[in-house]
């Protein structure tokens, strides 16, 4: 049930642009994306819900299809800042079934 | 406006001990997450409760593990007998509604058993 994202890794000069995917084999309720840095909890980005939508705060957003049971993370003029582990985390849409299974995560570097 | 608060931030326990996880959810919430990250891997789902009822604990280990979420004081993820095997990131994570809701997360019990 553990989503998988893609790439699990990647480096990038600042001011890049990076896509990050994750994909289900089950269908997906909503997408929860995360980032975390090394040694600390994993903070919320955004949350998008079924229906196709997309979201986005300041230089990073995201879509959501549901056909596709897939998101993906857009990371535009990217800053040192956005270094961290992503983390997608989908829910199953059952009663009773509001935990994330996260998937494996995608490491970024952003460097100078 | 107190986030999520997790105690203690570090424990080192000996093979065989007792582990006790303290998770205080943000104020007003009372859905409640654990959360297990081992050494660079992402997190796995442990176990989901409500204010004294375990939701869904489909993730929690059969033998050595329980949690509980009492009406009154923080919830908390025990872990009898603990082995090396253990030692991870323990995150606890609080909702204000359950399902397509955010998810606030503690800072993280780092378990370390020797």
């Amino acid at each position: 049930q553990q989503p998988v994202q893609s790439p699990q890794a990647v480096i990038l000069r600042e001011g890049e642009d990076a896509v990050i995917n994750c994909s289900s084999s089950k269908a997906l309720y909503s997408v929860h994306w995360y980032r975390q840095k090394h040694g600390e909890a994993p903070v919320f980005l955004m949350i998008l819900l079924k229906g196709g939508e997309q979201k986005g705060h300041e230089k990073i957003s995201a879509s959501f299809n549901e056909k596709k049971q897939q998101s993906s993370l857009y990371l535009t003029a990217s800053q040192l800042s956005y270094s961290g582990t992503y983390f997608c985390g989908t829910e199953r849409g059952q009663t009773g079934a509001n935990n994330l299974f996260f998937g494996t995560g995608t490491r970024l570097t952003v460097i100078p | 406006n107190a986030g999520v608060m997790q105690n203690p931030r570090h424990l080192v326990r000996r093979r065989g001990q007792e582990a006790r996880l303290r998770c205080s959810p943000m104020k007003g919430h009372s859905h409640v997450y654990w959360y297990r990250q081992l050494p660079e891997e992402g997190l796995k789902f442990m176990v989901y409760l409500q204010k004294e009822n375990i939701i869904d604990e489909s993730g929690m280990p059969k033998e050595r593990f329980s949690a509980e979420f009492p009406k009154e004081g923080p919830s908390i993820l025990r872990i009898q007998q603990v082995v090396r095997g253990d030692s991870a990131a323990y995150f606890c994570a609080s909702s204000l509604l359950a399902g397509m809701n955010e998810q606030f997360f503690g800072p993280g019990t780092r378990l370390t058993v020797l």
